[in-house]
């Protein structure tokens, strides 16, 4: 069974930083590109950034490049986002996700809630 | 703004067929696959349509979808109670390199 299971949310003050973990199962992570994908409270989903399989090619939102950096350890299975300078707008559920555009492997985490305010 | 252009909102009664469209001007989307979502808002987006048509084992028949050139549709052929919830279209998007995400779209069965 595929699993994924975020963790590190929690509150942040303006300008602070927070780290995103996601740790994968139930399929060979390293194969696979990965994404995090956001949602802020009444919102749509936000797609924030995508990572290679090798970790080598990362591409981020405007709305977070030059803040977050998205990384992984092939080895431990997982997923991580580096939340830095982080603002109110950046308050929401963070999702990490396999999505393949080519087949049905869409698989998301259960979300991890990130609040930001002083 | 979200590059995919959805209605906010669409409604049915039971048994009745319903249509949510998605739509985009750039050729950014060009032949990439649509994909469809079903979500209860904060929680896990669940695979409704890859493939711009091709249902994922477990998802009923009654939802299908299409993709021309510059929009795709989901329809929900005899809508049902339980298929009250947020509908979303996403496709990877060559230009911004990232995936991209309609609005999204809350059903409701009248």
């Amino acid at each position: 069974e595929v699993q994924l299971v975020e963790s590190g949310g929690g509150l942040a003050q303006p300008g602070g930083s927070l780290r995103l973990s996601c740790e994968v199962s139930g399929f060979t992570f390293s194969s696979y590109e990965m994404n995090w994908v956001r949602q802020a409270p009444g919102k749509g989903l936000e797609w924030i950034s995508y990572i290679s399989s090798s970790g080598n090619i990362m591409y981020y939102a405007d709305s977070v490049r030059g803040r977050f950096t998205v990384s992984r350890d092939n080895v431990k299975n997982s997923l991580y986002l580096q939340m830095n300078s982080l603002r109110g707008a950046d308050t929401a559920v963070y999702f990490c996700a396999r999505l393949l555009s080519y087949d049905s492997r869409h698989d998301w985490g259960q979300g991890v809630l990130v609040t930001v305010s002083s | 703004q979200s590059v995919l252009t959805q209605p906010s909102s669409a409604s049915g009664t039971p048994g009745q067929r319903v249509t949510i469209s998605c739509s985009w001007t750039t050729a950014n989307i060009g032949t990439n696959a649509v994909s469809w979502y079903q979500q209860l808002p904060g929680t896990a987006p669940k695979l409704l349509i890859y493939l711009n048509d091709q249902r994922p084992s477990g998802v009923p028949d009654r939802f299908s979808g299409s993709k021309s050139a510059t929009s795709a549709s989901l329809v929900i052929s005899g809508l049902q109670s339980e298929d009250e919830n947020h509908y979303f279209c996403a496709a990877w998007d060559d230009s911004l390199r990232g995936w991209v995400f309609g609005g999204g779209t809350k059903v409701t069965v009248l």
